[in-house]
């Protein structure tokens, strides 16, 4: 079993719509990312979590930690928000500091 | 903006050829990261260094495979010879350090072998 997994493994949504990305994970951590990979590679970090929730235009994420469960949010998608977003925890075992990816979310955003 | 530099951002190489990659990263940022990504899968970590040492190569296929930061800066991750398998994104991050950092990412090296 992964130590992150996430869910859907792809999403299609309609322009517009609210889309939701869930990440749980089994590890002990110290903190939460969210990532987004557009087609050629290059990663993006779109949020770093210890608790709670921050939100960033149209992007919002929150995290559990007692449920070892974190959501990202987009409100009011659009096409240009095609991409895998990918959720990474740093954890407390291990080597310090590095990250635990899960495989990732392809969203497809419609016009 | 600072950003973690990449380079080449595409390299295409024969079988049992030499490949190297090179990471520039954000300035004062004391821990760098190289990460293989393959298709359709999560990255995972090859090594990472704490200024100028190693502090986790134990996924790093030493026979082949060979990483470097000499002065705490700047990197390179080796192949010799490279294999089909090893085809992949070949990423490069750099953070402050442990605990509840951010991090930051490189655009990547995707080769390709042939």
């Amino acid at each position: 079993k992964n130590e992150v997994e996430q869910s859907p493994q792809n999403l299609t949504a309609q322009e517009g719509e609210f889309i939701t990305i869930n990440c749980s994970y089994s590890v002990g951590i110290s903190a939460l990312h969210w990532l987004q990979q557009h087609p050629g590679g290059g990663i993006v970090s779109l949020f770093m979590l210890s608790s709670g929730k921050k939100k960033h235009g149209r992007l919002i994420a929150t995290i559990n930690i007692q449920e070892k469960h974190s959501s990202l949010h987009i409100t009011a998608s659009h096409p240009r928000d095609s991409a895998v977003y990918i959720c990474a925890v740093r954890n407390y075992g291990g080597s310090q500091g590095n990250l635990i990816f899960g495989k990732g979310t392809k969203l497809s955003v419609k016009p | 903006e600072a950003e973690v530099a990449q380079s080449p951002r595409y390299k295409i190489t024969e079988k049992s050829q030499a490949v190297a990659f090179w990471c520039d990263p954000i300035s004062g940022h004391a821990t760098l990261y190289w990460y293989r990504q393959i298709l359709g899968q999560g990255p995972e970590l090859l090594v990472q260094f704490q200024d100028e040492s190693v502090v986790d190569d134990s996924q790093l296929p030493k026979d082949r495979f060979s990483a470097e930061r000499l002065k705490g800066v700047d990197s390179t991750l080796k192949i010799q010879p490279a294999e089909l398998g090893d085809s992949a994104m070949y990423l490069c991050a750099s953070s402050t350090g442990t605990g509840a950092y951010g991090y930051t990412f490189g655009s990547g090296t995707r080769l390709t072998v042939v």
